[in-house]
């Protein structure tokens, strides 16, 4: 089981580009969750995926927006990059149910110029 | 809403000395907690879990008890390694089902031979 696998793992981008971050889940999952995790913070809530729609968002302006896939996997995107962007964007995948573990991949750090 | 508060770092420990990271919550009901580790340029591991109200999560000679009453969930180690140097971040997830994982600051811990 590769676990939750995420892509690229870093990337640099300039002021007002866009960029998408993707993620495949743990085998079995069918919730995906961004979050970003700005450097000596702990991570933030983005959004959560689940069968292909966004179900609940976290305090991000609508730059941020996602997609989820028939098979699971999630994008990320993020419009009009800002320099305040620049964070380690992870990706949590989990199986729809309570009191079911999140598991995390290792992350996309993404460099703002 | 929801909320995580840990002690703040960093934290500088001999070699075999005995560890706590304070860590306490806020909630609308009964979340599940967690403990998280990040070693440097890695993503989220989870450390440990419980799920209701006294509970012991353990794991790799890590404990954390869910205390109710005091709305805690304190991370030791009686003897702690080099390797253990890391940053742990405590996080809840809310009893409504969605795994929407809210995170608290983190605490750096830097074990010295």
């Amino acid at each position: 089981d590769a676990g939750v696998t995420q892509s690229p793992t870093h990337l640099i981008k300039t002021r007002g580009q866009q960029v998408t971050l993707r993620c495949s889940p743990k085998s079995g999952h069918d919730t995906v969750s961004w979050y970003q995790q700005a450097l000596g913070q702990g991570p933030q809530f983005i959004f959560q995926y689940y069968e292909e729609e966004e179900r609940q968002r976290g305090n991000f302006p609508d730059r941020f927006s996602g997609h989820q896939f028939p098979n699971y996997s999630s994008e990320l995107n993020v419009n009009a990059l800002l320099l305040g962007d620049s964070a380690l964007y992870l990706c949590a995948s989990s199986l729809q149910g309570l009191n079911t573990e999140a598991f995390f991949g290792q992350g996309t750090r993404l460099t703002v110029v | 809403g929801n909320s995580v508060t840990q002690m703040e770092g960093p934290v500088t420990l001999s070699e075999e000395a005995f560890l706590t990271i304070n860590c306490t919550y806020t909630a609308t009901g009964y979340p599940s907690l967690f403990w998280y580790v990040q070693y440097p340029g890695e993503g989220l591991q989870l450390l440990l879990k419980a799920t209701k109200a006294d509970d012991k999560g353990s794991n790799k000679g890590f404990e954390a008890t869910y205390r109710k009453e005091t709305t805690s969930f304190h991370l030791e180690k009686g003897s702690v390694q080099v390797s253990d140097s890391a940053v742990y971040f405590c996080a809840q997830v809310d009893s409504g089902g969605y795994q929407k994982v809210t995170f608290g600051t983190g605490t750096k811990l830097q074990v010295i031979p």
